[in-house]
Parts: C-alpha cells; sequence; structure tokens
C-alpha cells in the first residue's frame, strides 16, 4: 500500500525564518510527486516533481526529489505570515491516476 | 483561469438525514475525484472516475455513500444516513492526464457538519 510521511507534523517560525519540509514516501512504480499549499479551503498546486535532483523554484519556495532515497523537501526562505497554511505532500504511481497525501505539515509564521 | 464548482460550500445536517455534494470539473476533464479530508490529517480518495465510469471506489463507504457522473460531466456524492464520523471537508478535484499533466485542480470543497 503507498503511503507518505510528512515531518514535521507543525512548526512555529519567525517571519524572515528559513524552513525545510519532508516528505518521505512509499509507493510501487513511482510516478510523480506533488507538493500543495493549503490555507482555509482547497489545497493550491505548488510543484510536481518527476525526476531526482532537479530542483523546482517559485519565487521564495524551492523543492527537490530524491528518488533513490525516496523523500522530497520544500523550502521556504525569508517566511512570511502568508506563508501560514497546511502543506501537503502526494505521491503518484503509474498504476492509477490518483495521488496518496500525507498528512500535511503545519506551518504558522508569527510577525 | 478555469475553476472546479463546488456546492454548496457548507452544510449543516443532523445525523440520520441524507446530504448531496455537486461538483462540475474543468470543462474538458476526463477524470474526476471526490476526496475527503478530516480535520488535521491529509485528503483521502473515495471515488475516481473516468468519464462516466467508476474507476476506484475502493474506500468508498458504499453502505452510505453514493457516487455518479451520468454524463461524465459534473457529478454527485451523496451520503444517506449521515453520522457524525463524517463531519468533514469534500473536495472535488479534476484532472486531464492526455494533457500530459499529472497533477490536478481541486475545488474549494463542501465543510459538512453533522450535528
Amino acid at each position: 500500500e503507498d503511503k507518505v510521511v510528512q515531518s514535521p507534523l507543525s512548526l512555529v517560525v519567525h517571519e524572515g525564518d528559513t524552513v525545510t519540509l519532508n516528505c518521505s514516501y512509499e509507493v510501487t512504480n513511482f510516478r510523480s510527486l506533488l507538493w500543495y499549499k493549503q490555507e482555509k479551503k482547497a489545497p493550491t498546486f505548488l510543484f510536481m516533481l518527476t525526476s531526482s535532483g532537479i530542483e523546482k523554484k517559485s519565487g521564495r519556495l524551492s523543492s527537490i526529489l530524491d528518488k533513490k532515497e525516496l523523500f522530497s523537501i520544500l523550502n521556504i526562505t525569508a517566511t512570511q505570515t502568508g506563508d501560514s497554511a497546511v502543506y501537503l505532500c502526494a505521491v503518484g504511481n503509474n498504476y492509477g491516476q490518483n495521488f496518496v497525501f500525507g498528512p500535511g505539515t503545519r506551518l504558522s509564521v508569527l510577525p | 483561469e478555469a475553476e472546479v464548482a463546488q456546492s454548496p460550500r457548507y452544510k449543516i445536517t443532523e445525523k440520520s438525514q441524507a446530504v448531496a455534494f455537486w461538483c462540475d470539473p474543468i470543462s474538458g476533464h476526463a477524470t474526476l475525484y471526490w476526496y475527503r479530508q478530516i480535520l488535521g490529517q491529509g485528503p483521502e480518495l473515495l471515488v475516481q472516475f473516468q468519464d462516466e465510469s467508476v474507476v476506484d471506489d475502493s474506500q468508498l463507504p458504499k453502505d452510505r455513500f453514493s457516487a455518479e457522473r451520468l454524463k461524465g460531466v459534473d457529478s454527485t456524492l451523496k451520503i444517506q444516513p449521515a453520522e457524525l464520523g463524517d463531519s468533514a471537508m469534500y473536495l472535488c478535484a479534476s484532472s486531464s492526464f492526455r494533457q500530459g499533466n499529472y497533477g490536478y485542480t481541486f475545488g474549494s470543497g463542501t465543510r459538512l457538519t453533522v450535528v
């Protein structure tokens, strides 16, 4: 059974700090890994990763995948209060077209 | 930007009552998903449609939940009778893998509270 583990489950930082969120997975025939940001409503897409070692970057957010060690990290630099959210990691395999989600990391950025 | 539409946004119902949620995916998206997200947890797949056919409903509690997508476009998820433990956010998502997109777009969700 496919499985996604995220750590930490909760994190409190101050504005300006840099954070690293972790996602490890077990999946048969891996296809892709997704990162989503969820505030008080539906998750919004951040990144899709399919290849090891290639960093995806969007502003202060970046993510990288290690398919050998079966994990991904999401980095946020110079955090702002607007980064406060739950960050979800999801993995998909080649057998179907759905994704298994992790429990999320709840990030709180204090002013 | 195209969106996945869901209604209602919020629903409060008494236990043992019936409740229904509606989802209209992005136009042209053949694959539609219903997820349930309990507070503090990640979304869990309930059912996946490819056009009008169910691809995966292994996690759908079929004694009380049903889902349909009769014309392969919009979809309805029903719970009858609702139980206290059904209180959660119900998320609909759609995707078009034929276009090489391996992620999907979520709707705003329906937050269900069973009292």
